[in-house]
């Protein structure tokens, strides 16, 4: 079945630092949407990128879609504690319903 | 306020126990899904319906059961067969068309005794 990678598995930065998390493919993903997950709870959706180069933001996070749809970005400009959890890329099989498959998770811890 | 229930939060299973995790929803989606998760790992999809009376097995469905009777609900049964049963698992919605998000519930932590 369709993989999605992501990477790194888990980040350590010093607050104030900036983080990214790279998702990747080997095929043509549908769509990407993203998730957060902070410690001991669930996924909450942050975002969805359907568009070949499509770049959202959302304040201090920037989300982009790359130009062959096989790879996809979330970065977060001077991380601050609040930030903390996993962030989960998921891709939509756009020929099975809502279907989603989910990369491994970035586990970005923030010192203080 | 509208969302997803999920119960109960902790669950502790006997050996060669069937139990059953509960999933409600009053958002009016039409599709959930069922998710397991292991310590620092994904999601990793077991059943999901997209439809009342509909359901379709994910990656890992070996050892579990769903029932979909109701649009808002959609329990699932851990078996005796599922040899490794402790993991969070995760009950989601979605309204069912593509490229929709998901919602998630605050998930059930199964273990065994």
């Amino acid at each position: 079945g369709q993989q999605v990678m992501q990477i790194p598995q888990y980040q350590h930065v010093q607050e104030g630092e900036d983080f990214t998390t790279y998702c990747n493919s080997s095929t043509t993903l549908s769509n990407i949407q993203w998730y957060k997950q902070r410690p001991g709870g669930h996924p909450v959706f942050l975002i969805q990128l359907v568009k070949s180069g499509e770049v959202k933001k959302q304040k201090r996070l920037t989300f982009q879609f790359g130009e062959a749809k096989k790879n996809s970005s979330l970065h977060i400009t001077a991380t601050q504690t609040t930030d903390v959890g996993t962030y989960f890329c998921a891709d939509g099989d756009g020929d099975a319903g809502n279907m989603l498959t989910f990369g491994g998770g970035t586990r970005l811890m923030v010192k203080p | 306020d509208g969302g997803i229930t999920q119960s109960p939060k902790y669950l502790f299973r006997k050996e060669g126990q069937n139990v059953t995790l509960s999933c409600e929803q009053n958002l009016n989606h039409d599709a959930m899904y069922w998710y397991r998760q292991d310590p620092g790992q994904g999601l990793r999809l077991i059943y999901y319906s997209q439809i009342v009376n509909d359901f379709q097995k994910g990656d890992i469905a070996e050892g579990y059961s769903v029932s979909r009777e109701k649009k808002e609900s959609f329990p699932l049964t851990v078996t005796s067969a599922q040899k490794n049963p402790t993991a969070f698992y995760l009950c989601a919605s979605s309204n069912g068309y593509s490229n929709q998000p998901q919602h998630f519930g605050d998930g059930t932590r199964l273990s065994i005794l």
